[in-house]
């Protein structure tokens, strides 16, 4: 299995809404990440899990939190979002976390905060 | 600051025609560069790795060449066809204190006609 999914494909929310995203792999990859893509942009890095251990936090608000519950699972939960936090939001995954990791990306969950 | 420039241009070519895409970096020392295709609302797909001692990679019919003194990578399809269209973006290790992630160009998005 070399895929990556997530949940759900869309999401619509409003800016008191509490709602979570999920990604899961079974490649047994030990890094796990979640970007943030607007229409006509680069992903952007968000967060970084290592070994189930956070390692990277692109110095995200914290209306994103992460969690990390087991090597396979990835969640991200959103709380009084906003409306420019809508964008496609991507998981990707990888073996490890060194320059010869490829990543492993989901089809991403498309977000919109009204 | 580190930078990842793609052609911001989309580039137009027909069907059988060589298509070559450029990525420049400034402020980086990469031991590796890698390539990714993504389609229109999709996650990117992992294509090619080429690292810094290494002057060319190919698969079936990409190229990948990589010239660490110009900062420049380019990204060949050889008898390209409409089935290739989508952007290609290059990504580089990003200099984080943290841990190691990728960072993303903006990527160019490549049409190729009939």
């Amino acid at each position: 299995d070399t895929e990556v999914t997530q949940t759900p494909k869309h999401l619509v929310m409003g800016m008191t809404n509490k709602k979570s995203l999920k990604c899961e792999q079974h490649m047994g990859h030990r890094a796990m990440y979640w970007y943030k893509q607007k229409a006509k942009k680069p992903p952007e890095l968000m967060f970084v899990y290592s070994y189930e251990k956070l390692s990277i936090n692109e110095s995200v608000p914290s209306r994103f939190s992460p969690e990390c519950p087991n090597s396979s699972l990835l969640n991200l939960h959103l709380h009084a979002l906003q409306p420019e936090d809508s964008a496609l939001y991507l998981c990707a995954s990888s073996q490890g976390v060194g320059g010869l990791d490829t990543q492993y990306f989901g089809p991403g969950t498309r977000l919109t905060v009204l | 600051s580190q930078k990842i420039e793609q052609n911001s241009e989309a580039l137009n070519i027909q069907e059988g025609k060589t298509a070559t895409l450029t990525c420049n970096y400034t402020n980086y020392s990469p031991a590796y560069l890698q390539w990714y295709r993504q389609d229109p609302g999709r996650g990117p797909v992992f294509l090619l790795l080429i690292r810094e001692n290494e002057k060319e990679k190919r698969k079936e019919r990409l190229k990948v060449t990589f010239d660490t003194t110009l900062k420049q990578s380019l990204f060949h399809i050889t008898a390209s066809q409409p089935a290739d269209s989508a952007t290609y973006l290059c990504a580089l290790d990003m200099n984080s204190n943290s841990g190691y992630a990728l960072n993303f160009g903006k990527g160019t998005s490549l049409l190729v006609t009939p």
